[in-house]
């Protein structure tokens, strides 16, 4: 198993432009949720979702949109990028919570210039 | 408004010796706790975790104690060894939905 893959790895956005960043897991998690860190700083939620078609809000959800058309794919879509939103990005999935443990991918380390 | 605090920023221990991580939080609605663990430029990854019905879980080197009256909890690992450098964040969940994660304690363990 893959595990949780996001991609790209790294990127540099202009301010106003738009990105989607992928999301993938192959071990049929209900769960998947997409977190920011900033430097020096916790994980913050900004959306999850349980299960194909359903998605809600996690901490600063602002700037952002989400979509869960399959089991595996949970993309992450910026809308006119800010520097605000230079940030990590992690994409996790779980089987349920609580008390299951999210599963991480490597992150995406995104830029806004 | 940080619900989780990890008031250490960094740790230093020589292998061998106990390194003792803390966490407080303030949520008293929190059932269940985790502590991950990141490598430079990859994911968190699970380490440990305890029910709010626990005091104390234990896996192989590492051991996770909760003290609820006083909203606290820690991680201790026995013997530390270099490949535990990392950061270790503390993480508690009230709806079973949201991790809610502490800044992070960079441990290096040193020969």
């Amino acid at each position: 198993n893959a595990g949780v893959t996001q991609t790209p790895k790294f990127r540099i956005l202009k301010i106003g432009q738009s990105m989607t960043l992928q999301c993938t897991q192959d071990m049929n998690h209900n769960y998947m949720y997409w977190y920011r860190q900033d430097p020096g700083m916790g994980l913050k939620l900004i959306y999850y979702s349980v299960g194909a078609g359903i998605t809600d809000k996690g901490e600063v959800p602002n700037g952002y949109n989400v979509s869960r058309s399959t089991t595996e794919d949970f993309p992450l879509r910026l809308e006119l990028a800010a520097p605000s939103q230079t940030s990590v990005y992690f994409c996790a999935s779980s089987y349920s919570p609580p008390g299951y443990e999210q599963y991480f991918g490597p992150g995406t380390r995104l830029t806004v210039t | 408004d940080q619900q989780v605090k990890q008031n250490s920023p960094s740790l230093s221990v020589q292998e061998g010796r106990i390194s003792i991580l803390n966490c407080d939080y303030t949520n008293s609605m929190f059932d269940y706790f985790l502590w991950y663990k990141k490598y430079p430029a990859e994911g968190p990854t699970f380490l440990i975790s305890i029910s709010s019905i626990k005091d104390k879980n234990e896996d192989g080197r590492f051991t996770v104690f909760l003290n609820k009256s006083a909203k606290h909890l820690s991680l201790h690992i026995v013997p530390s060894q270099p490949g535990d450098s990392a950061v270790y964040f503390c993480a508690a969940s009230a709806d079973g939905y949201a991790l809610n994660f502490g800044k992070g304690t960079s441990l290096l363990v040193t020969p």
